[in-house]
């Protein structure tokens, strides 16, 4: 079972589009990232969210940790070709601050 | 940020024959992990290995299969053993960084694919 659920596990949309997609988890997380893998490479960090309600944007990307700390969202806006890749949420417990527990995963293709 | 590099990026190997992956960061770190992740899902924490103590491994996962070494600050190496081809999998190491950025931030190697026949 996995600890973090992410929906959908796989979504092909057309460039230009908007989508969302969700990390969800029954545990209260301390701190959560979202990651982006491209083929051949390791996950490349995004952004971490801290606190409950929290709100980050990077570029066309709305980061949103939800307020009682389990669960957080990733949306695009207008998406783009080089959007395309695997993406993973990841959270660090409470009780095991050096273990982070990732999710798992959206493939996310982009139609031109 | 951290730069992490892994050796060999990719490998195809026989039944029953072991494969050793070195990780090198470009500075020296507390906490270094190794992650296994089948194509196109997600990762799976295999260990941790610290410098100067003995790995700490997760559920599922034994020092006889995984042997892990960790001589400094900077380099670690894992030894995937007597290998199956259940074992074909892309193998990545991270580090921690603590301090610069709010939560645990860990930074990814590229990987190294590994098939087994």
């Amino acid at each position: 079972t996995q600890l973090l659920e992410q929906s959908p596990q796989f979504l092909s949309i057309q460039e230009g589009e908007n989508l969302t997609v969700y990390c969800n988890s029954s545990s209260v997380f301390s701190s959560l990232q979202w990651y982006r893998q491209e083929p051949g490479e390791g996950p490349v960090l995004l952004v971490t969210v801290v606190t409950g309600g929290e709100v980050k944007k990077l570029k066309r990307l709305t980061f949103q940790f939800g307020d009682a700390r389990k669960d957080s969202s990733l949306h695009i806006t207008a998406a783009q070709t080089g959007d395309t890749g695997l993406y993973l949420c990841a959270g660090v417990r409470y009780s095991s601050a050096s273990k982070i527990i990732f999710g798992s995963g959206t493939r996310l293709s982009i139609r031109p | 940020s951290a730069v992490i590099s892994q050796k060999p990026s990719r490998d195809i190997c026989q039944r029953g024959t072991s494969l050793t992956i070195q990780c090198q960061v470009d500075s020296q770190v507390t906490m270094m992990f190794w992650y296994r992740q089948q194509p196109g899902q997600s990762l799976t924490l295999i260990a941790t290995a610290n410098q100067g103590s003995e790995a700490t491994y997760e559920s599922g996962f034994v020092i006889d299969k995984f042997p892990i070494s960790r001589p400094n600050l900077t380099f670690s190496t894992l030894t995937v053993s007597n290998m199956s081809p259940e074992d074909s999998s892309i193998y990545l190491c991270s580090v921690e960084d603590r301090g610069l950025a709010r939560g645990d931030t860990q930074y990814f190697g590229p990987g190294t694919r590994l098939t087994v026949l």
